[in-house]
C-alpha cells in the first residue's frame, strides 16, 4: 500500500540547535516533493519544493534533501528559534494530486 | 492583499444538516481543492477543478458536493450522507496542477452535535 511517514509525531530541540524532520514514502514514484509549515488553527504555508533531479535545496536558514533511492527527504532548521515552534508538513507528487504526510509537530525550546 | 478567504472560521451543525463552506480566491488561479485534516492524518483530498464548471472527485468525495461557476470561489457542501462531518476543512488553490505549490486558506473547522 502507499504510504508517507514522517518521523515522531512531536520533535522537541534546544533554540539555536538545527532540527532534523524526515519524510518516508512507500509506493510512490513522485517527481517533486514540497514542504509546508502549519500552525495551530491555521492553514498551511507553502516553504520549499524540490525536484526529482534535486538533491538539495536551501532557503535561509532552511535545506531540503531528497534521495529518490532511498525514498525520503529530509527538512533541515539550522540555528532553530522559538519561532519555528510549528508543524511541518510533507507533500508528495501523485500524477499531479498531492499527497500528504500526518506532519511533525517541532517544538523549540528557548 | 491576494489569497483565499474561507468562512466560516467554525461552524456548529447538528446531525441531518447539510452546511456550506466557503472559499473565494483573488489570486487569478485556475485550480482550487478542498482538503479535509483529522488528528493524526495527513491531509486528504475531496474535490479539485482545474477550470469552471468542471471538478473531479478526491479520495474522499462521498457525503460532500462542490461547484465551480466562477473562476474565484469554489464553495464545499457536507451534506447529511458524510457519517463523520466533524473536522478542519481546508481550500487552496493554485496556478496550475503540476508542480505547483498549494496556496491555502486559514481553514474552517466544522463541528457536528
Amino acid at each position: 500500500s502507499q504510504k508517507i511517514e514522517q518521523n515522531s509525531e512531536a520533535l522537541n530541540i534546544q533554540e539555536g540547535k538545527t532540527a532534523t524532520l524526515t519524510c518516508n514514502y512507500t509506493n510512490y514514484s513522485p517527481a517533486y516533493l514540497q514542504w509546508y509549515r502549519q500552525d495551530p488553527g491555521r492553514g498551511p504555508v507553502f516553504l520549499l519544493l524540490i525536484r526529482e533531479n534535486e538533491k538539495e535545496k536551501r532557503k535561509e536558514r532552511l535545506k531540503v534533501t531528497f534521495d529518490t533511492t532511498l525514498k525520503q527527504s529530509l527538512f533541515h532548521i539550522t540555528a532553530s528559534q522559538p519561532a519555528d515552534s510549528a508543524t511541518y508538513l510533507c507533500a508528495l507528487d501523485d500524477n499531479n494530486d498531492m499527497r500528504f504526510g500526518a506532519g511533525t509537530r517541532l517544538t523549540v525550546k528557548p | 492583499d491576494g489569497g483565499i478567504t474561507q468562512s466560516p472560521k467554525y461552524l456548529f451543525r447538528k446531525e441531518g444538516q447539510n452546511v456550506t463552506l466557503s472559499c473565494e480566491q483573488n489570486l487569478n488561479h485556475d485550480a482550487m481543492y478542498w482538503y479535509r485534516q483529522d488528528p493524526g492524518q495527513g491531509l486528504r483530498l475531496i474535490y479539485y477543478s482545474q477550470i469552471v464548471n468542471d471538478f473531479q472527485k478526491g479520495d474522499i468525495a462521498e457525503g460532500y458536493s462542490v461547484s465551480r461557476e466562477k473562476k474565484e470561489s469554489f464553495p464545499l457542501t457536507v451534506t447529511s450522507a458524510q457519517k463523520n462531518p466533524t473536522a478542519f476543512y481546508l481550500c487552496a488553490s493554485s496556478i496550475g496542477t503540476s508542480a505547483g505549490e498549494l496556496f491555502f486558506g486559514e481553514g474552517s473547522r466544522l463541528t457536528v452535535l
